[in-house]
């Protein structure tokens, strides 16, 4: 059974910094994209980050950039975001779910995120 | 980034009816078009993939269909489970982005 379980949220002062962490089981983790997706409280779902199996690609929305950073340690089967420069409005639920690529019969494929973690909160008050 | 407008914000339906949502891109995305489902309290689920394709364990009363830059997400006769709030996203560019959600309440 696919699991994935969000770890290193909580109460954080505005500047500081936080590493949240995704631990993964029942899958070949090294084999897919891994993403980072957060919800702020009562507010739709933000696309954050994706990392590829392998680490050799990384994409981050653009208005995150430069303060955010994910990674991975395939030995570890585990995912990382680590975010600096906290602001209040990086208040969050910080899903993380694993990437599938879907083909269709000309060969093409199409990303979906197929399996999800329950979260984990980072508030950011002072 | 590639922008995601749903409509409509919010509906309520009676069970048994069939309601249709719809997501439109700032441009065109091919078939790159997912669905998930949002109950209160929990995480997302995967309902369509690539537009049209009916994730595993999904009841059939979910569909998905469209093409370029216009899609629908329709449940043929509502069920009170299906009290949730439904968001869209595209993996057509590498930044995925979702749409704001259409929160889908059961009278």
């Amino acid at each position: 059974e696919v699991q994935l379980v969000e770890s290193g949220g909580g109460l954080v002062k505005p500047g500081g910094s936080l590493r949240l962490s995704c631990a993964a089981s029942g899958f070949n983790f090294n084999t897919y994209t891994m993403h980072w997706v957060r919800q702020s409280p009562g507010k739709g779902l933000q696309w954050v980050s994706s990392i590829s199996g392998g680490s050799d690609y990384m994409y981050y929305v653009d208005s995150l950039k430069g303060r955010f950073t994910i990674s991975r340690d395939n030995a570890k089967n585990s995912l990382y975001l680590e975010i600096h420069s906290l602001r209040p409005e990086d208040t969050a639920v910080y899903y993380c779910a694993r990437g599938e690529d879907y083909y269709d019969y000309t060969g093409y494929f199409y990303p979906g995120l197929d399996h999800w973690g329950r979260g984990t909160l980072v508030t950011v008050s002072s | 980034d590639i922008q995601m407008t749903q409509s409509p914000d919010s509906l309520s339906a009676s069970v048994g009816d069939r309601v249709t949502i719809t997501c439109r891109a700032d441009q065109r995305i091919g078939k790159y078009l997912n669905w998930y489902q949002q109950r209160p309290g929990e995480a997302p689920r995967l309902l369509i993939h690539a537009a049209s394709r009916l994730q595993n364990g999904v009841p059939s009363r979910f569909s998905g269909s469209g093409s370029g830059a216009e899609f629908t997400l329709t449940v043929s006769s509502l069920q009170p489970e299906d009290s949730a709030t439904y968001f869209c996203q595209q993996s057509y560019s590498s930044i995925n982005t979702f749409g704001q959600g259409t929160k889908l309440e059961i009278k």
